[in-house]
C-alpha cells in the first residue's frame, strides 16, 4: 500500500521569503502522479501543484515550485516571495494512474502547517 | 461558474439518528469522492464513483451508505454505525479517461454529534 508522509506539522516564514515543505512517499509503481494541496482558514481544498512521475522536469507555477527526486521518493514543494496569503496548511498526495485498481484515489499526508509572518 | 455545491455547511447528529450529506457537481465529472477530516489530520477516502450506478468501498467506509442515481450527484450518508461521525467532509469529483485529472474539492460539511 501506498503512503505519504509529512515530517514537518508546522512551519513558519517570514514574508518575501523562501520557504520548503517536504513530503515523502512509498509505492511500488513506476508511473504515478503527485499533487500539493493547500487548505486556507476557509477549510476549502485548492490545487497548488501537480508533477506526473514520469516527466523529470520539476512542475512550476509562478511562485510554486517542486523538486522531484524518484529515486528517492521525495517531491517538496517551494514557496518563493512567501505572501500573507499562503498561510494554509499544505497537503502532499499521491494517485495511481489510469488503467490500474484504485483509480483516481489520492492519498494524503498528514499536512504542514505553514504561517508567513509579516 | 462551474463547480461542487455541498450542503448543509454544518450539521448535528443526535444518537442514533442517519443523516445524509449532499454534493452536487456542474463540472461534467465522472468521477466523485467523499474524504473525511479529522483535526489536524489529512483526508481519509471513505467512498468513491467512477461512473453512475456504482460505487467502492475507500478506506474507511464502515458506517456509512452512499448512492450515485445521478452524474451530478453523489450524496453521503453517516448512519448510526459509525461510532465516531465528528469531522470535516469533503467531497470532489474528477474527470476520467484523461490521466492526470486533479480532483476539485467542495467547501465541505462540518458534522458534529449532539
Amino acid at each position: 500500500a501506498q503512503t505519504v508522509t509529512q515530517s514537518q506539522p508546522e512551519m513558519s516564514v517570514q514574508e518575501a521569503e523562501t520557504v520548503t515543505l517536504s513530503c515523502t512517499y512509498d509505492t511500488s509503481e513506476s508511473n504515478y502522479y503527485l499533487f500539493w494541496y493547500k487548505q486556507p482558514p476557509s477549510r476549502q481544498m485548492i490545487l497548488v501543484i501537480r508533477q506526473e512521475a514520469y516527466k523529470q522536469q520539476n512542475a512550476t507555477e509562478n511562485r510554486f515550485s517542486v523538486n522531484f527526486q524518484k529515486a528517492a521518493k521525495s517531491f517538496s514543494l517551494k514557496i518563493s516571495d512567501s505572501q500573507l496569503g499562503d498561510t494554509a496548511m499544505y497537503f502532499c498526495a499521491f494517485m495511481k494512474p489510469l488503467g490500474s485498481s484504485n483509480t483516481g484515489k489520492l492519498i494524503f499526508g498528514q499536512g504542514t502547517t505553514l504561517q508567513v509572518k509579516p | 461558474d462551474g463547480g461542487i455545491t455541498q450542503s448543509p455547511k454544518y450539521l448535528f447528529r443526535k444518537e442514533g439518528q442517519n443523516v445524509t450529506l449532499s454534493c452536487e457537481q456542474n463540472l461534467n465529472h465522472d468521477a466523485m469522492y467523499w474524504y473525511r477530516q479529522d483535526p489536524g489530520q489529512g483526508l481519509r477516502l471513505i467512498y468513491y464513483s467512477q461512473i453512475v450506478n456504482d460505487f467502492q468501498k475507500g478506506d474507511i467506509a464502515e458506517g456509512y451508505s452512499v448512492s450515485r442515481e445521478k452524474k451530478e450527484s453523489f450524496p453521503l450518508t453517516v448512519t448510526s454505525a459509525q461510532k465516531n461521525p465528528t469531522a470535516f467532509y469533503l467531497c470532489a469529483s474528477s474527470a476520467t479517461g484523461v490521466s492526470n485529472q486533479p480532483q476539485h474539492f467542495g467547501d465541505g460539511t462540518r458534522l458534529s454529534i449532539l
